[in-house]
């Protein structure tokens, strides 16, 4: 009954590699966002995608990149974590941008050795 | 900037009581929704409602918004320990360019004390 999918759940990576988080959904929804979480703070968009329509978000950092082969898959790549990029990552979809409910995934906890 | 701004940060309660959370924002919106996000999952919808709605009700929860005060409110009745959870509100801004997205407020903090 999962409806949107996160892998891994936990992701530990060194300092300076690059690293990929997944999100698939079995929703059909047409826009896929990528938030980050830091602990005790409100989700930040990173980008969003509608269809193959591209969002980025004015503050996101160039580190922070992001594909969506198909409707069903999109993926999150971070260049060059630094520290700073340890938090929780939330992929979340919905039918349409405006005036719709999102449907998250659990999150992929990123650590950063 | 940060849109909305939950009140409290932190609330614990006993089982069984009834647990108020507030929500303010800025700007005018279209639709403001809530969440809920127990500690390190994903967050779940509870509630939306829309810019000329001034009152929502689902199971055990009520929501209220007076645009005139850009304020909302998240009532939780009879609460249940399953109900410990942070609690977040999501407000769509009025945009020309139809493209707006939800910007989430800092939430709250529920411990319900069994």
């Amino acid at each position: 009954d999962a409806m949107v999918i996160q892998n891994p759940r936990y992701q530990v990576t060194q300092f300076g590699k690059p690293v990929t988080l997944s999100c698939s959904q079995t929703l059909n929804h047409n826009v896929m966002y990528w938030y980050q979480q830091k602990s005790s703070q409100a989700p930040k968009l990173l980008f969003h995608y509608y269809d193959k329509d591209f969002n980025n978000e004015a503050d996101t950092p160039d580190n922070f990149q992001s594909r969506r082969p198909n409707t069903s898959f999109c993926f999150l790549d971070i260049r060059s974590p630094g520290l700073g990029d340890a938090a929780m990552y939330l992929c979340a979809t919905s039918r349409t941008v405006t005036g719709a409910v999102q449907y998250f995934g659990p999150g992929t906890r990123l650590t950063v050795t | 900037s940060q849109q909305g701004e939950e009140d409290p940060q932190a609330l614990s309660i006993q089982e069984g009581e009834n647990a108020t959370m507030n929500c303010s924002y800025k700007t005018s919106i279209n639709n403001l929704q809530w969440y809920r996000q127990n500690s390190g999952r994903g967050l779940v919808h509870l509630i939306l409602i829309r810019s000329n709605e001034r009152e929502k009700h689902s199971g055990r929860l009520r929501v209220t918004l007076d645009t005139s005060k850009k304020s909302s409110s998240l009532l939780i009745t009879a609460s249940r320990a399953a109900d410990t959870a942070s609690y977040f509100c999501a407000t769509e801004r009025l945009s020309n360019f139809g493209n707006e997205k939800l910007t989430f407020g800092t939430g709250t903090r529920l411990t319900i004390i069994p």
